[in-house]
């Protein structure tokens, strides 16, 4: 099984701050990435697929970037609406699996 | 628009059965794999099992082999999970989610249901 170490488990930003959350795979996934943000109560929202595209209607300040074994995920400017909890995901084989997710919060 | 409504969660004593229910609305059914994916209380995701389009193919997460079978109904845009054997550990939100590609296994994408309870306690 591929495993999917995820940091930091736990962030605090300013609103307008750069975050940045990494994922790191056990293997060479390539580019086989999604990122998901999980508000309490909520299913979780897709905002990147294969490790960079914006899936629609996602702002343009959520990015993500890299392929292999290290693969990164961005937020330009932290906005208020953005607390929540963010997992990558990888899909390059079976069994899916999941980072251990990073809960962000607003200083 | 896609719609994925999951039904069938609830308290089960340890041991005991459940089977979960999941409608599909608004996309051809019959023409993506669906995966169950769960979230226990306070914790992370965790992927449970697939099945493809045609119900040939189906993949478990070693938690629940043995004791979990996917199945599907083309007929009746269903997916279910029939849960035996249940342990306090499997407690958790259930949710199905629908392929990104066609006529493959490929992975979980945007459309998950909203998920249902299954609570094992006794």
């Amino acid at each position: 099984d591929i495993q999917m170490t995820q940091s930091p488990s736990s962030l605090s930003a300013s609103v307008g701050d750069r975050v940045t959350i990494t994922c790191q795979a056990s293997q060479d996934i390539s580019n086989s990435l999604n990122w998901y943000q999980q508000k309490p109560g909520k299913a979780p929202k897709l905002l990147i697929y294969d490790a960079s595209n914006l899936e629609t209607g996602v702002p343009s300040r959520f990015s993500g970037s890299g392929s292999g074994t290290d693969l990164t995920f961005t937020i330009s400017s932290l906005q208020p609406e953005d607390i929540a909890t963010y997992y990558c995901q990888q899909y390059d084989s079976l069994p899916i699996t999941f980072g251990q997710g990073t809960r962000l919060e607003i200083k | 628009q896609v719609q994925l409504v999951e039904s069938g969660g609830g308290v089960v004593q340890p041991g005991r059965s459940l089977r979960l229910s999941c409608v599909a609305s608004g996309f051809t059914f019959s023409a993506y794999g669906m995966h169950w994916v769960r979230q226990a209380p306070g914790k992370g995701l965790e992927w449970v099992a697939v099945m493809s389009y045609d119900g040939i193919n189906k993949y478990y997460a070693d938690s629940v082999k043995g004791r979990f079978t996917i199945s599907r109904d083309n007929s009746k845009n269903t997916l279910y999970l029939q849960m035996n054997s249940l342990r306090a550990e499997d407690t958790a939100v259930y949710y199905c989610a629908k392929d990104t590609q066609d006529y493959t296994i490929f992975g979980v994408g945007n459309y998950w249901g909203q998920g249902t309870l299954v609570t094992v306690s006794s």
